[in-house]
């Protein structure tokens, strides 16, 4: 059964960038018919939707994040992975990977990472 | 941006039904997913395409969506089923609603 593992600092500090990776096990990133996304939850607020990217390295993020992130894909590791510019406080959450499936009208997302805690503070 | 609100909370008796609401502005006309979240625990879809159960989701998880609200029920609520439930939905990106914890008691 297919798993997801999200690894990366879970400390980061105000202005730098944030960098976490999602491994793929028992799968493949390798998928066209499936999208590779990241989603957060900050303390207290709901999930927030952060962006795709396929396999063939085309992405896409939420409006509200585009000028900062940056997703990558990485077939050779069967990884994924986000960079998030100029982190601030309201960045801190919880991050989880996530494999996304679309179809007309909708998506769904399964299965999901456990999740890395980041907090941004000096 | 699309907008959704779900309940902060909701308590059931053991066995007894709970349902779980998510509103939003001709939210009917889209398709629905929940995902159901333990402390500590990976979330896991319980609900997709409004109503579709995946496979190892228990019968008793149920799902549908009419007008401005889509809702979640679980017949014969375990205890086990204690956890946050967050629904989402596709409006050219992924929008999720606020959460709701169900507390079994």
């Amino acid at each position: 059964q297919m798993q997801l593992r999200e690894s990366g600092p879970e400390l980061v500090r105000p202005s730098e960038t944030l960098s976490l990776t999602c491994t793929v096990l028992d799968g493949s990133v390798n998928d066209g018919d499936y999208s590779w996304n990241w989603i957060r939850r900050a303390p207290g607020k709901g999930m927030e939707w952060i962006g795709y990217i396929y396999s063939g390295g085309s992405y896409k993020s939420t409006s509200s994040l585009r000028s900062r992130v940056r997703l990558s894909i990485d077939l050779a590791k069967n990884q994924i992975s986000l960079s998030l510019h100029s982190v601030t406080a309201d960045d801190t959450a919880v991050y989880h990977c996530a494999r996304g499936r679309s179809y007309y009208g909708g998506n769904k997302f399964d299965p999901w990472g456990r999740g890395v805690r980041v907090t941004v503070s000096s | 941006s699309y907008e959704m609100t779900q309940p902060p909370s909701v308590s059931v008796s053991p066995g007894q039904t709970a349902t779980i609401s998510c509103s939003g502005n001709l939210l009917g006309h889209k398709y629905v997913s929940w995902y159901q979240q333990r402390p500590g625990q990976s979330p896991v879809l319980v609900i997709y395409e409004n109503n579709r159960r995946p496979s190892g989701i228990p019968a008793r998880f149920s799902g549908s969506n009419s007008g401005d609200t889509a809702t979640l029920t679980i017949s014969g609520t375990q205890v086990a089923d204690e956890a946050d439930y967050h629904c989402q939905a596709w409006d050219g990106d992924s929008f999720f609603a606020g959460g709701t914890t169900l507390t079994v008691l």
